[in-house]
């Protein structure tokens, strides 16, 4: 069937360092990729998406390849702040939305 | 423009008992899914509703069920409720089998 799986967390990174967050896929047909976020005590929000290969999704600073040859889509940031900590979760959909099981994120000041 | 509403925030039942969760979509939204989420885990895909009728369905008993109203609202409702049942319960909306979901903030079911 359908999944995801990313990379365990926690992650703690100290403010301004590289972030990346690994995220493999495997699905039948051609999925569309999504990496959300989750911040404590909220729903789900949508971070970014890419519907084919090849495609680069982007917002605030963080980005995403959808790579099919590896059936990967890494979520990278060059600078994280404070303000990024969160729960992020690798998502995919096919014919309907399926989750990883979501890394923490924690940066330090 | 209202995103997705679900209520109660916050419910508290004893095993054995039914509980209903629900969920108003976002304004133009038609499709509604609904997932389960325990703690320090991944949102899991219970089942979604188009047109009144169910069209997917995760791997989740027959204890949980749902419905959608004519006007696109939905209810999650479980029965016999169990321990394991305890977690945070999201619904997400969508325009048909559009990418575009929008998810509630959710509603955090404690068993005891």
């Amino acid at each position: 069937g359908n999944s995801v799986t990313q990379m365990e967390g926690p992650v703690t990174l100290s403010e301004e360092a590289f972030l990346t967050i690994n995220c493999t896929y495997t699905a039948t047909g051609y999925p569309s990729l999504f990496w959300y976020v989750q911040y404590p005590g909220e729903g789900l929000q949508l971070l970014l998406k890419a519907t084919k290969a090849d495609d680069k999704g982007s917002n605030k600073g963080f980005e995403a390849t959808y790579r099919k040859e590896t059936t990967s889509f890494h979520l990278e940031k060059g600078s994280v702040q404070v303000s990024d900590s969160a729960v992020y979760f690798c998502a995919l959909s096919v014919w309907d939305m399926r989750f990883g099981a979501g890394t923490r994120l924690t940066v330090k000041p | 423009d209202a995103g997705v509403t679900q209520s109660p925030t916050h419910l508290i039942k004893t095993r054995g008992q039914q509980v209903t969760l629900r969920c108003s979509p976002k304004s133009g939204h038609d499709t509604v899914s609904w997932y389960q989420q325990a703690l320090g885990q991944g949102p899991q895909f219970i089942f979604q509703y188009y047109e009144e009728e169910e069209r997917q369905r995760g791997n989740f008993p027959d204890r949980f069920s749902g419905h959608q109203f004519p006007n696109y609202s939905s209810e999650l409702n479980v029965n016999a409720l169990l321990l394991g049942d305890s977690a945070l319960y999201l619904c997400a909306s969508s325009l048909g089998q559009s990418i575009g979901y929008t998810f509630g903030s959710g509603t955090r079911l404690t068993v005891v």
